[in-house]
């Protein structure tokens, strides 16, 4: 069964840094684009980053380009995301997606989610 | 403001039929993209509906479906169902600002 199980989510105060962890399996982790999406409270969904299964190509959305770096260690079926500088704007429940397609791309495979709450 | 433009609410009744649209600009779903759909039940994850406009991940029911024209989108569900109603996204990409973009969302309530 192919699986994504999101870690590392929590409250932390602005400005602070938290990493957050993917653990894949049931599929060829390494031949796939991997993808965070997160969604604040209340609101809808909005794409994060997205990673090239040999960290070739990495993506990032303005609202968190210079402050977060994706990244992935195929040899463990991980993904990440390190967060840094975090604003109470980042509060939001983040999901790893793997993204399939060609010239349109969707993600078919979503983890449960893990909250990152931004909060003095 | 969500690059794509859905309804924020819509409703119907146990057996009828409701399309819940997704307009986009000539950047995105004009431009030639596909458009996918997921639902998200309360307090789960998102899950995929419907991808490249109207193709079924296994295990979705054919009371789904997917449309496209112009710059605009659909998902149609018939045959409405109490355990439909959840929270409905459109998804696409963007060529202006390079990113993959949603809706808004559509809550979806079964009366």
């Amino acid at each position: 069964e192919v699986q994504l199980l999101e870690s590392g989510g929590g409250l932390v105060q602005p400005g602070g840094s938290l990493r957050l962890s993917c653990a894949a399996s049931g599929f060829s982790f390494s031949t796939y684009v991997l993808t965070w999406v997160r969604q604040a409270p209340g609101k809808g969904l909005e794409w994060v980053a997205s990673i090239s299964g040999n960290s070739g190509i990495k993506h990032y959305a303005d609202s968190v380009k210079g402050r977060c770096t994706i990244s992935r260690d195929n040899s463990k079926n991980t993904l990440y995301l390190q967060m840094t500088t975090l604003r109470v704007e980042d509060t939001a429940v983040y999901y790893c997606a793997r993204v399939m397609g060609s010239f349109s791309y969707y993600f078919d495979v979503w983890g449960r989610g893990t909250l990152v709450s931004v909060s003095s | 403001q969500s690059v794509l433009t859905q309804p924020p609410s819509m409703s119907g009744a146990p057996g009828q039929r409701v399309t819940i649209s997704c307009a986009g600009t000539t950047s995105n779903i004009g431009a030639g993209y596909d458009v996918h759909w997921y639902h998200q039940l309360p307090g789960t994850a998102p899950k995929l509906l419907i991808y490249a406009t109207n193709n079924r991940p296994s295990g979705v029911p054919d009371r789904f479906s997917g449309s496209k024209s112009g710059a605009s989108a659909s998902l149609a569900i018939s045959g409405l169902q109490p355990e439909d109603e959840a929270d409905y996204y459109c998804q696409s990409y963007d060529r202006s600002l390079g990113v993959w973009v949603f809706g808004g969302g559509t809550k979806l309530t079964v009366l």
